[in-house]
């Protein structure tokens, strides 16, 4: 089962614009979590942000949570080329006393040099 | 190395046939995640445990697949009587986690499963 649903399903930009994906979701929220994914490889988780926070930054990355809306939405900053992968926000329920972590069906992200 | 490990990286089976995954989390996590991911979509929850309980199982999961993880440690994943549609990279993760807190999750490199 996934909970989250990204949008747009796929973006190519120019090198050095910026990037932002948005992220919908459907139930009550511990907290979300985004990764990336290169082609073939394992998921590397990027930024956490909980509940009760609406803003978080690392790096060139700005996360956004809007619980109300149950939306979040990740953004880059100043592309590279090295930026193109998948990314996927994975929600932890609120509800659960052990809580799964479940992901949402991605962004493929292209940046052209 | 104090990551996450999957073994094999790549199975190729025939249909009908038993295989079983490995998983060795990072050591002090507490909970193992397994997901099934195809071409283009994201990780599928398929389940996952806390210490040695095994705490959720996908309904979408046949009960052809079954996962154990002894002593809380690493943990196999076997699916019985291969089929096609079985066809799918596998991830493991492992993540420290209290009640409904759930911190980060440190995935491994997957195996990839072909069944002819």
């Amino acid at each position: 089962s996934q909970q989250g649903e990204e949008d747009p399903q796929a973006l190519s930009i120019q090198e050095g614009e910026n990037a932002t994906m948005n992220c919908s979701y459907k139930t009550s929220i511990n907290n979300l979590q985004w990764y990336r994914q290169n082609s073939g490889r394992g998921l590397v988780h990027l930024i956490l942000i909980r509940s009760n926070e609406r803003e978080k930054h690392s790096g060139r990355l700005r996360v956004t949570l809007d619980t109300s809306k149950k939306s979040s939405s990740l953004l880059i900053t100043a592309s590279r080329a090295a930026d193109t992968a998948s990314y996927f926000c994975a929600t932890v329920d609120g509800y659960s006393s052990a809580s799964k972590i479940i992901f949402g069906s991605g962004t493929r992200l292209s940046i052209r040099p | 190395d104090t990551g996450v490990s999957q073994d094999p990286r790549h199975k190729i089976t025939k249909r009908g046939q038993n295989v079983t995954f490995r998983c060795d989390p990072i050591s002090e996590h507490n909970r193992l995640y397994w997901y099934r991911q195809t071409l283009g979509q994201g990780p599928e929850f398929l389940t996952y445990f806390q210490n040695e309980a095994q705490l959720e199982k996908s309904r979408l999961l046949s009960d052809r697949f079954s996962a154990e993880r002894p002593k809380g440690s690493f943990s196999t994943l076997e699916i019985q009587r291969t089929e096609q549609g079985d066809s799918a990279m596998y991830l493991c993760a492992s993540s420290l986690g209290q009640g409904g807190e759930n911190t980060e999750a440190f995935f491994g490199q997957g195996t990839r499963l072909t069944v002819v």
